[in-house]
């Protein structure tokens, strides 16, 4: 299993640009999140997904869209990309129940200019 | 709404002395407790984790109990070692939505 896997590694973006960042899972977890991960203030959640089809909102959610077409894959898009977009973001997966824990992707680190 | 305080970093400590990372949380039911450590470069992993209260989590050498009464879930280390060295989360999930919510992490750093 490769787990959970995030594309790019790292990108640079300009103002205003949008791009989506990439997230797959070959583990056959039926819930999926996105992170953000800034200094000082630990992981926020931006949008999560509970099956193929069923998205919602975390604690930062504006400026990011999200959709769930597949259990593998849960793609995070920026639509028009702001300097306070600068972090690191990390995908995970898990399987439902509280007894199950989260496995993270490596990151993608975006810089905004 | 559902949220965890943790203990301010960085935190150095020489190998082998005794760690303690604080962390409190505030939630409106019984949520599930977890440690998540980062090492450089890397993705969390998860550490431990305690489901209800009086709950003891523990792995590698680390431990945390589930205190209902002081809403805590403090980690602690008898002895660290210099591949202790990371950043470490304190997390909790209340139900099962997917909706799990992190401190802001501390940064343990352990000298030879």
């Amino acid at each position: 299993n490769a787990g959970v896997t995030q594309t790019p590694k790292f990108q640079v973006l300009k103002t205003g640009q949008s791009m989506t960042l990439q997230c797959a899972q070959d583990m056959n977890h039926e819930y999926m999140s996105w992170y953000r991960q800034d200094p000082g203030m630990g992981l926020r959640l931006i949008h999560y997904s509970v099956g193929a089809g069923i998205t919602d909102q975390g604690e930062v959610p504006n400026g990011y869209n999200v959709s769930r077409s597949t259990t593998e894959d849960f793609p995070l898009r920026l639509l028009s990309a702001a300097p306070s977009q600068t972090s690191v973001y990390f995908c995970a997966s898990r399987q439902p129940g509280l007894v199950y824990e989260q496995y993270f992707g490596p990151g993608t680190r975006l810089t905004v200019t | 709404g559902n949220s965890v305080t943790q203990m301010e970093g960085p935190v150095t400590l020489s190998e082998e002395a005794f760690l303690t990372i604080n962390c409190t949380y505030t939630a409106t039911g019984y949520p599930s407790l977890f440690w998540y450590v980062q090492y450089p470069g890397e993705g969390l992993q998860l550490l431990l984790k305690a489901t209800k209260a009086d709950d003891k989590g523990s792995n590698k050498g680390f431990e945390a109990t589930y205190r209902k009464e002081t809403t805590s879930f403090h980690l602690e280390k008898g002895s660290v070692q210099v591949s202790d060295s990371a950043v470490y989360f304190c997390a909790l999930s209340e139900g099962d939505n997917n909706d799990m919510r992190f401190g802001a992490g501390t940064r343990l750093t352990v000298k030879p």
